[in-house]
């Protein structure tokens, strides 16, 4: 079974300042694992995928993610928040290439401070 | 990517009736994924539906009450039957794109989302 645990339901950041959005995750098999955001009333939109490469996975919007085998993590992370960076973000994790079931994180909602 | 268009946007329903919802892709693909996202809360897979054969329900869901149809590999819906206020969610299709090949691979297995179903039921 899979399961994955954000920390923090709820983040706020000043305008420039880091964003770290903490994702642990549990998986019996090599998992795949995902960031999916969430803007206000609309659906998901991938931000990057780990899938067995690089550990140290860039996605859009200048955000990224460390896969972290020993710690169970992949936090996701961005340097310098921007207003338009306000939304919900979910960490999945999927099986990989058999069963693609994404299961997904209780999601972090981000408030950006101007 | 695929490019998913969910119908209707959001609507609102009285107890005891169903709500049909469509998931149209612009491109062929071989599975697809229905998803409830509670008022605040994170998203649950409801089933799997693939083309030619029966949706696959994840626990807690069953056929009666929320019914799949997988005609093409470009189209389904899924509908919410005898609805009551706990139905109350966004309702989200996804497919996962797994390239020209049709076959998953590490480079192609992402799901992409439709912009989901706003349900409120009164």
């Amino acid at each position: 079974a899979q399961s994955v645990t954000q920390l923090g339901s709820h983040v706020s950041v000043s305008e420039g300042a880091l964003v770290l959005l903490r994702c642990n995750y549990s998986s019996s098999v090599p998992p795949y694992l995902f960031w999916y955001v969430q803007y206000p009333n609309q659906g998901l939109q991938l931000l990057l995928k780990y899938t067995s490469a690089a550990t140290l996975v860039k996605g859009i919007n200048g955000f990224e993610a460390e896969f972290k085998k020993s710690e169970t993590s992949f936090h996701l992370t961005k340097p310098s928040a921007h207003m338009s960076d306000a939304a919900e973000y979910f960490c999945a994790v999927s099986k990989g290439a058999a069963g693609n079931k994404l299961t997904f994180g209780g999601g972090t909602r981000v408030l950006v401070k101007p | 990517s695929a490019v998913i268009s969910q119908k209707p946007s959001r609507d609102i329903c009285q107890r005891g009736t169903s709500l049909t919802i469509q998931c149209q892709v612009d491109s062929q693909v071989t599975m697809m994924f229905w998803y409830r996202q509670q008022p605040g809360q994170s998203l649950t897979l409801i089933a799997t539906a693939n083309q030619g054969s029966e949706a696959t329900y994840e626990s807690g869901f069953v056929i009666d009450k929320f019914p799949i149809s997988r005609p093409n590999l470009t189209f389904s819906t899924l509908t919410v039957s005898n609805m009551s206020p706990e139905d109350s969610s966004i309702y989200l299709c996804s497919v996962e794109d797994r390239g020209s090949s049709g076959r998953a691979s590490s480079a192609k297995n992402i799901q992409y989302f439709g912009a989901g179903t706003r349900l409120s039921v009164l």
